[in-house]
């Protein structure tokens, strides 16, 4: 079975703090894929990553970053110098190989206050 | 732009009142997917088409159905909308099968049941 967990439920900082927020994930699939959405207050699911389980290299979209460890199994997603437009839920999302279905993570609420 | 778009936005029917959600996408994809996600959850896959081949989850209720008529479109129809089926109706599409294998997602549809 696969299982997504997201310990962090909700997250408050101060802006222009830098904030992690963590995903563990479950699975028996050689080939998986991760992924990481955002759901604003309007609540549109808009897709920010997909990681493949083969490739592990980091990466970095301006100030969004994501930190793959296969021998951890976490998928953890950083924001550096936070904005209150980063405010909404985050979710983390695992789908195995076929890859037509996504189990998501339970989300995690994060807000930016001024 | 390509997207995937969602009517209405806001639908209110009555209790026992069939009721019907429709999804487009410009996105040409093969797969379309039907969620349902209620306040503070994680969104719930009620089923996915693949091509025309549908895929009910085990347990989406019978109360739930789904039409595919062409590759662009896609219907859900609660036959008797209860109270407890008062959510936010999310469609979403991906390639996958053709190696894209992230899923996009509309704006939704928020039902409310009175």
């Amino acid at each position: 079975a696969q299982k997504v967990t997201q310990a962090q439920t909700e997250i408050s900082v101060v802006e222009k703090e830098d904030v992690t927020l963590d995903c563990v994930y479950e699975t028996r699939d050689t080939t998986y894929y991760l992924f990481w959405y955002k759901q604003p207050p309007s609540g549109e699911l808009v897709f920010l990553i997909r990681r493949n389980s083969f490739d592990e290299q980091n990466e970095i979209s301006g100030r969004y970053s994501w930190n793959f460890q296969k021998s951890t199994s976490s998928f953890n997603f950083t924001i550096t110098a936070s904005q209150v437009v980063d405010s909404a839920v985050y979710f983390c999302a695992l789908s195995g190989q076929g890859a037509q279905k996504l189990v998501f993570g339970q989300g995690t609420r994060l807000t930016i206050n001024p | 732009d390509a997207m995937v778009i969602q009517n209405p936005r806001y639908q209110v029917t009555q209790f026992g009142k069939p009721v019907t959600l429709s999804c487009s996408q410009t996105l040409n994809h093969n797969v379309m997917y039907w969620y349902q996600q209620k306040s503070s959850q994680a969104p719930k896959l009620l089923f996915h088409y693949y091509d025309k081949d549908f895929n009910n989850e085990a347990d989406t209720p019978d109360n739930f159905q789904s039409r595919r008529p062409n590759t662009s479109f896609c219907f859900l129809d609660i036959r008797s909308p209860g109270l407890g089926d008062a959510a936010m109706y999310l469609c979403a599409t991906s390639g996958a099968g053709t190696g894209s294998y992230e899923q996009y997602f509309g704006p939704g549809t928020r039902l409310t049941v009175t």
